[in-house]
């Protein structure tokens, strides 16, 4: 089976523009969970999204959105980008019932 | 509530000496406790997964952890350290908590193993 999949892997944007990450769960997985992992901060979670809803939020800001398609794909959307968004943002899904969830290998953002 | 603790911010072993890396964890109730590994500028693989089955859990590439309930422990250990083995780990805890906002997993702040040749 596939691994979870995130495109693209590093992007570099400025500060005020917007940026979509993109997110393939394993083939028969129902849930997405999204991560932003700083030097100072560790692994935050942001959102978890199953079958279409979101289901969990973390404490961030509104500028932070996402949505997951009918084929369990999910993308996290950042608006109005600052400097501290630069992180590396890591997608996880699972099947919805457990717990154990899968990693991918992230996507790098830095923002200039 | 449910926390995790990673005792070491870094260890540094040499090349086929033990590996012991440290959590404690706080719980309310009999949790699912996880260990993941994070290679520089990659995802975080699962290493291995405690579900009550059995206390002592083998994972992959030679790790294993044993589970304390007494201790509040879920310690890391390898007996011979690789230079693959240099890392970033992290201890991790289940919460389960569907519409809260911690999510379903409550990271340690994870401990950089360094191997020496």
């Amino acid at each position: 089976k596939a691994g979870v999949t995130q495109t693209p892997r590093y992007l570099i944007k400025t500060r005020g523009q917007q940026v979509t990450l993109s997110c393939s769960p394993i083939s028969g997985h129902r849930s997405v969970s999204w991560y932003q992992q700083t030097p100072g901060q560790g692994l935050q979670f942001l959102f978890e999204y199953f079958s279409e809803t979101q289901r969990n939020k973390g404490n961030f800001p509104g500028r932070f959105s996402g949505r997951q398609f009918s084929n369990s794909r999910s993308e996290m959307n950042v608006s109005t980008l600052e400097l501290g968004d630069s992180a590396l943002y890591l997608c996880a899904s699972t099947t919805g019932n457990t717990d154990t969830q899968y990693f991918g290998p992230g996507t790098r953002l830095t923002v200039l | 509530a449910q926390s995790v603790t990673q005792l070491d911010s870094h260890v540094s072993v040499s090349e086929g000496t033990p590996v012991l890396l440290r959590c404690n964890y706080s719980s309310s109730y009999s949790p699912s406790l996880f260990w993941y590994v994070q290679h520089p500028n990659k995802g975080l693989q699962l290493l291995l997964k405690y579900t009550s089955a059995a206390t002592l859990v083998k994972g992959i590439n030679g790790f294993e952890a044993e589970f304390k309930k007494s201790e509040t422990s879920f310690h890391l250990t390898k007996p011979s350290a690789h230079m693959s083995d240099a890392a970033e780990y992290f201890c991790v805890v289940s919460v389960l908590n569907y519409g809260g906002s911690q999510g379903n997993l409550i990271f340690g702040k994870g401990t950089k193993l360094s191997v020496k040749p």
